[in-house]
This record gives C-alpha cells, sequence and structure tokens, in this order.
C-alpha cells in the first residue's frame, strides 16, 4: 500500500514555541491531506482537510493561526502548531487520499508533542 | 448530530478465542464504512471495508458484518493472537457528505497468552 511518513514521530519543546510537523507522501502524490489530533485514550478528531496550492480548510473548533497547515507540493504538508501551551500535547497524525477527498486514506505513524 | 460509537471500551480474550468488536452508526446516509487498527503509539491501519450494499465481507481472519436496519456493524477476529491486541476503530463515510471518514470512539482489544 502507499506509504505516508510523519517527521518528527515525537518532539518536545517549551512553552511558547513553535513545532513545525512534516507529513510527506513517499510513493504517491497526495492532492489532498488531512491532519488529525489525538488525546489519549480517545478517538482521532479531524482538525482540517490540507488541498495542494490552496488555504487549508479548518474544523469548526480548530484555531487556524494556531495550527498553521501548508501544502505547498503534493508530497508533502506540514502543520506547525505556533506558540504552543501544555494544552497542544497530544499525538496528531496525517492522512493522505490519492484521488481526492473521495478515495482510501493512508495514515502516517503520528507525531507526538510534548509542550513543557 | 449524527455520531458512530461503539458499544465496548474494552474487550480482553484469551489467545486462540475469536473476538467481535461492535460499532454503532447514527447516519443513515452512511454507504462506506471501514474498520482501522491503532496500535500503540503509531497511526491507524486499514483494516477491512464494506459498502452498504453489501451485508458480510470477509479478509485475512477478518470479517465485517453490517446490518443496516439497526445500524451496527461489527468486526470479527478469528483465532485472536497477541499481536491483534490494538485499538480498534470503526469509521463510515457518506457519498453525500465530505467523504472524509468519522472515526467512532475505539475499542481496546488485549489479547492475553
Amino acid at each position: 500500500g502507499a506509504v505516508v511518513s510523519q517527521h518528527p514521530s515525537w518532539v518536545i519543546c517549551k512553552s511558547g514555541t513553535s513545532v513545525k510537523i512534516e507529513c510527506r507522501s513517499l510513493d504517491f502524490q497526495a492532492t489532498t491531506m488531512f491532519w488529525y489530533r489525538q488525546f489519549p485514550k480517545q478517538s482521532l478528531m479531524l482538525m482540517a482537510t490540507s488541498n495542494e496550492g490552496s488555504k487549508a480548510t479548518y474544523e469548526q473548533g480548530v484555531e487556524k493561526d494556531k495550527f498553521l497547515i501548508n501544502h505547498a507540493s503534493l508530497t508533502l504538508s506540514t502543520l506547525t502548531v505556533t506558540s504552543a501551551h501544555p494544552e497542544d500535547s497530544s499525538f496528531y497524525i496525517c492522512s493522505a487520499s490519492i484521488s481526492g477527498s473521495t478515495g482510501e486514506l493512508f495514515f502516517g505513524e503520528g507525531s507526538r508533542l510534548t509542550v513543557l | 448530530g449524527e455520531s458512530v460509537g461503539l458499544h465496548l471500551p474494552t474487550l480482553s480474550v484469551q489467545e486462540g478465542d475469536n473476538s467481535i468488536i461492535n460499532c454503532a452508526y447514527s447516519n443513515s446516509a452512511s454507504d462506506y464504512f471501514i474498520w482501522y487498527k491503532q496500535e500503540s503509539g503509531k497511526g491507524p491501519q486499514f483494516i477491512i471495508d464494506i459498502r452498504s450494499n453489501m451485508d458480510k465481507r470477509q479478509g485475512q481472519r477478518v470479517t465485517v458484518l453490517l446490518n443496516k436496519t439497526v445500524k451496527h456493524l461489527s468486526l470479527q477476529i478469528a483465532a485472536t493472537q497477541p499481536g491483534d491486541s490494538a485499538v480498534y476503530f470503526c469509521a463510515e463515510r457518506s457519498s453525500g457528505g465530505s467523504y472524509i471518514p468519522t472515526f467512532g470512539r475505539g475499542t481496546s482489544l488485549i489479547v492475553h497468552p
């Protein structure tokens, strides 16, 4: 199956700093990528839909200025958590679709963010 | 609002037993359902899917059953192995919606050797 890679797999940062997480589709072009957030023992919550070359679409309640998403190429989307605070600590997972928003989703391995 | 949920948050089984994980959904427009397996600290992995025009689909050691009448979905794992220990999520998609799957709450499957 298609491979989606996330980097870093884990990161620890100080409160107030910004952290960038990368999501790459390794063997296919992804016109659409999705970013999820997952708290311990909870389900995945969709944060935003990222379309190559256009602005991301954020779900209700997700601050777009807090979680900056850039999808500059067909193989790379980035999520930047700006001015991170301890409540932003979470597991962030990206997924990518070959066929826009209608195709099968392939998930990355996730990135664990811990904000001190 | 519409939701996808699971009946049991934790399921403990002995190695070799069959496991059944259940999922209820409420969106009658859902026409595509997916089961994912998520191991600790990793992203979800696709297990099996089923479309609403089917009521059963089999894979390798896994079977998904769909009962549209009561809006119920189940995942059956035959001869459960310790490597099956993980959290299992059902997800639903609607062709009339955004095609982005909505995830259920998740069931933690614990397999005892």
